[in-house]
């Protein structure tokens, strides 16, 4: 009865490669995003989608592409893989403006 | 759009002792201020928000102040116990486009035994 999942738990891969992170959430929420911390622990957002429709876009290349199959699931894939990728990537959920709740986190290492 | 900056980046109090966080926020029509805490390798969770009808709020042992004409909003944490060690967020609400959180910097506390 997980509230926001997400898989995998941690990632580790080569540069150049592409890779996928999955995030459900069954809290009925209709906004989800994703966000990323780096080793200086700052919380920065990447994208937001309201009921599958992308809302925000924070300036995040172009390698990386969320997609939403539906309210409850935002997926991220990222191609070409760099170096300055690793960090912890969370995905979260919230009804409006509102209290966050966040997944467990995917460690991403690209080596 | 929305600014908001956190102090101290690092904080280390006694067992027992209060703790204190502060964050100012550039957006006056922000309205919503969370706290979140992360332990070591865990989530984010939200410990405790205030809404910008509400000077004051406060759960157990911590507690937020808001003061929207200086724009800035305070954590406290009295009587603080090992377990309180973990890095604490604050965000405010950004009312400009979509609507989203900004988060300060974070904050490392470390209680000491």
């Amino acid at each position: 009865d997980t509230a926001v999942s997400q898989t995998p738990k941690y990632l580790v891969t080569q540069m150049g490669n592409d890779k996928s992170i999955k995030c459900e959430q069954n809290l009925g929420h209709d906004t989800m995003y994703w966000y990323k911390q780096d080793s200086k622990k700052f919380l920065k957002i990447m994208f937001s989608y309201n009921n599958k429709e992308l809302i925000i876009n924070e300036t995040v290349p172009n390698r990386f592409s969320p997609k939403s199959p539906d309210k409850a699931h935002l997926n991220l894939h990222i191609n070409s893989l760099e170096l300055g990728d690793s960090a912890v990537y969370f995905c979260a959920s919230s009804q409006y403006v509102d209290t966050q709740y966040f997944g467990p986190g995917t460690r991403l290492t690209v080596l | 759009g929305e600014n908001v900056e956190q102090h101290p980046s690092t904080l280390s109090v006694q067992e027992g002792d209060s703790a204190v966080i502060k964050c100012t926020y550039s957006d006056s029509a922000s309205n919503y201020f969370p706290w979140y805490k992360q332990e070591l390798g865990k989530r984010p969770q939200l410990i405790i928000d205030i809404r910008s009808n509400v000077g004051e709020k406060k759960d157990q042992r911590i507690a937020v102040t808001l003061n929207k004409t200086a724009k800035h909003f305070s954590l406290h944490i009295t009587e603080t116990q090992p377990e309180d060690s973990a890095v604490y967020f604050c965000a405010a609400s950004s009312s400009e486009g979509a609507q989203k959180l900004v988060f300060g910097q974070g904050t490392r506390l470390t209680i000491n035994p």
